[in-house]
């Protein structure tokens, strides 16, 4: 079946430190690509997007990479902050007409002062 | 600017009781999701609407049931409930399949 998982259920970081958060997809044919953010009791905050036809999107302080081959994506941090503590989810959208997102594990990032 | 708004934002019930979940979405989306997301879970889909037609069913319970209205807000009702069903409940939209956008979510427990 479709899934989509993450490497890590938790990872600590220093603050100031680089973060690097890695999710596996299983659906070839998934086309877009979500990281969210969720803050304990919170909707989940989009991140960053990116769409199967890029390899690599930046944002402010955040990257997203896409290695299809592999079907891997990992989003990268610069310079984490005390406020970037929170569950970081990847989606991903089923190719095609298929439009719910399917949601991997999540990972706790920590960052320590 | 408008985001996908939810409510109520917290619900109690009692087992076996009904519930109505309600979700605004983003004006000119045309399509809403409802998630479920249980303690330390990943969300969960349960079932979609675009332009007001199902267009989607995930792992929704028999118990539960939705409809989007014609001014795109769509419910989420639940009957029977039971205590496996306290959750996160969210609604997003988006349009074209992409801009998603989540709500800050119903959180529901049943006692």
């Amino acid at each position: 079946g479709e899934s989509v998982g993450l490497h890590l259920p938790t990872l600590s970081v220093q603050e100031g430190d680089n973060s690097i958060i890695n999710c596996a997809y299983s659906n070839s044919a998934s086309d877009y690509f979500i990281w969210y953010k969720q803050e304990s009791g919170k909707g989940p905050q989009f991140i960053i997007d990116i769409r199967s036809n890029m390899d690599k999107r930046q944002g402010q302080r955040v990257t997203v990479l896409l290695n299809k081959t592999v079907k891997h994506l990992s989003l990268q941090i610069a310079a984490t902050q005390p406020g970037d503590s929170a569950v970081y989810f990847c989606a991903a959208k089923g190719g095609g007409s298929q439009g719910n997102l399917i949601f991997g594990k999540g990972t706790k990032l920590s960052v320590k002062p | 600017a408008a985001g996908v708004i939810q409510s109520p934002r917290h619900l109690i019930k009692e087992k076996r009781e009904t519930a109505t979940l309600k979700c605004y979405p983003i004006p000119r989306h045309d399509t809403v999701y409802w998630y479920q997301q249980g303690p330390g879970q990943d969300p969960q889909f349960l079932i979609s609407f675009y332009e007001k037609m199902q267009s989607d069913k995930g792992s929704i319970p028999d118990r539960f049931s939705a409809q989007q209205f014609s001014d795109y807000h769509s419910e989420l009702n639940m009957s029977s409930l039971e205590l496996g069903d306290s959750a996160l409940y969210f609604c997003a939209s988006s349009f074209a399949n992409y801009g998603y956008t989540f709500g800050s979510g119903t959180r529901l427990t049943v006692v």
